[in-house]
């Protein structure tokens, strides 16, 4: 079965250092997302990305965010300046039109 | 915007056993999909069952089954025959079919942690 394929599973970065987390979707899906999960929270949406350019996006995902698809296969989320409040499992999901929606295994970012 | 609760946080069921998770909504869409997913200690999210909203027959996966009742926007998920495996995290999750907005994210409701006793 297909799969959503994150790189790394785990991230430690000091505070106000860039991390770019990895993701590769389902090769047919036209949809991508990243969502975050705070430590014992709800899972929050934080963008999605159509057509090559980002259809939606929520409060948390302020200037020091970013995503990217820098070719076919990737999907890249940036943060600028990690603070400690950034610290979270990061779930990276695609999807085809009103069909299957798969997520990723996760990256852990902690931040110290 | 839509909105989904989880107004149990914690259930416990004996293993074997039946349980029953509950999940309302809230939207003003008349065509949309729910999700039952699935978080255990390993955090990974997996599908556990899916139903569209203009579907009325209620989706069931093996021993998963949900009970859909659109007009009250209720959505609970009913897990027979308990298994230890089946000890995690439960999240409701709804989602807009506005596909042509290039947007299909999900809204996630709280979760509710789910112990089976051995």
């Amino acid at each position: 079965e297909p799969e959503v394929t994150q790189t790394p599973s785990h991230q430690v970065t000091q505070m106000g250092q860039e991390v770019i987390l990895r993701c590769v979707p389902i090769s047919n899906h036209l949809y991508f997302y990243w969502y975050r999960q705070i430590l014992g929270q709800k899972v929050e949406f934080l963008v999605s990305f159509y057509n090559n350019e980002i259809s939606e996006k929520s409060e948390i995902f302020d200037d020091q965010f970013s995503v990217e698809r820098p070719d076919g296969s990737n999907f890249t989320l940036k943060i600028r300046s990690t603070k400690l409040e950034d610290s979270a499992m990061y779930f990276c999901a695609s999807s085809a039109r009103g069909r299957g929606y798969t997520f990723g295994s996760g990256t852990r970012l902690t931040v110290v | 915007a839509q909105t989904v609760t989880q107004s149990q946080p914690e259930m416990s069921v004996q293993e074997a056993e039946t349980v029953t998770l509950s999940c309302t909504y809230d939207t003003s869409e008349s065509d949309y999909y729910l999700f039952w997913y699935k978080q255990p200690p390993s955090r990974q999210m997996i599908l556990v069952i899916r139903q569209e909203a203009y579907k009325q027959q209620n989706a069931t996966e093996n021993r998963f089954s949900v009970n859909f009742q659109k007009a009250a926007k209720s959505f609970s998920l009913k897990i027979s025959d308990s298994q230890l495996g089946d000890a995690a995290m439960y999240f409701c999750a709804y989602r807009s079919p506005r596909a042509n907005f290039g947007n299909e994210k999900l809204t996630f409701g709280t979760g509710t942690r789910l112990t089976i006793i051995p």
